[in-house]
């Protein structure tokens, strides 16, 4: 099945260790999407990719970082992760831009040590 | 900007009986609308959706009509199950302001008792 695939889907790291988190997919979407979710609140942009351009949602902390090498695969860079960057990372694609649905991976669990 | 406000929960219904979740939202233009679904420990499933004023969006006995005069959107079902239990969001995307971007409500969440 076309779908959304996030690895690992549990992430432990240590404080200040730079950590990866991966996400591919198989719809062949245009827009991939970055989110920071806490405690069942509501997800968070963090930042979204239009085929190679990158956007930043201004309240992002440099500490996060983002890669898309190809259609299929995005990553997060976490650079110095803090005891408050422990959440569920969600990766969503759409499959343009405007009102379209976005479908989510199952997400990983981050835990910082 | 774009804003959605879901009723307050945490909501406890019994086995079959009837669920209103209510969403109401904030936008210029005219937005997508989205009921998303997030069971413990996984990502966020797309439920119904409505693109347009008066469509209904319906899925798995879940149903939620775009009513543009007063800006709601809320979900309902008639017979909850057990397996019912998780976190509902409702969101919209597009307008004139939003472009791609998901505006979420700050979720609700749904326990069915047998």
């Amino acid at each position: 099945d076309a779908m959304v695939i996030q690895n690992p889907r549990y992430q432990v790291t240590q404080f200040g260790k730079p950590v990866t988190l991966s996400c591919s997919q198989t719809l062949n979407h245009n827009v991939m999407y970055w989110y920071q979710q806490k405690s069942s609140q509501a997800p968070k942009l963090l930042f979204h990719y239009y085929d190679k351009d990158f956007n930043n949602e201004a309240d992002t902390p440099d500490n996060f970082q983002s890669r898309r090498p190809n259609t299929s695969f995005c990553f997060l860079d976490i650079r110095s992760p803090g005891l408050g960057d422990a959440a569920m990372y969600l990766c969503a694609t759409s499959r343009d831009r405007g009102s379209y649905e976005q479908y989510f991976g199952p997400g990983t669990r981050l835990t910082v040590t | 900007g774009n804003s959605v406000t879901q009723m307050e929960g945490p909501v406890t219904l019994s086995e079959e009986a009837f669920l209103t979740i209510n969403c109401t939202y904030t936008a210029t233009g005219y937005p997508s609308l989205f009921w998303y679904v997030q069971y413990p420990g996984e990502g966020l499933q797309l439920l119904l959706k409505a693109t347009k004023a008066d469509d209904k969006g319906s899925n798995k006995g879940f149903e939620a009509t775009y009513r543009k005069e007063t800006t709601s959107f809320h979900l309902e079902k008639g017979s909850v199950q057990v397996s019912d239990s998780a976190v509902y969001f409702c969101a919209l995307s597009g307008g004139e302001t939003s472009g791609s971007r998901l505006t979420f409500g700050e979720g609700t969440q749904l326990t069915v008792n047998p």
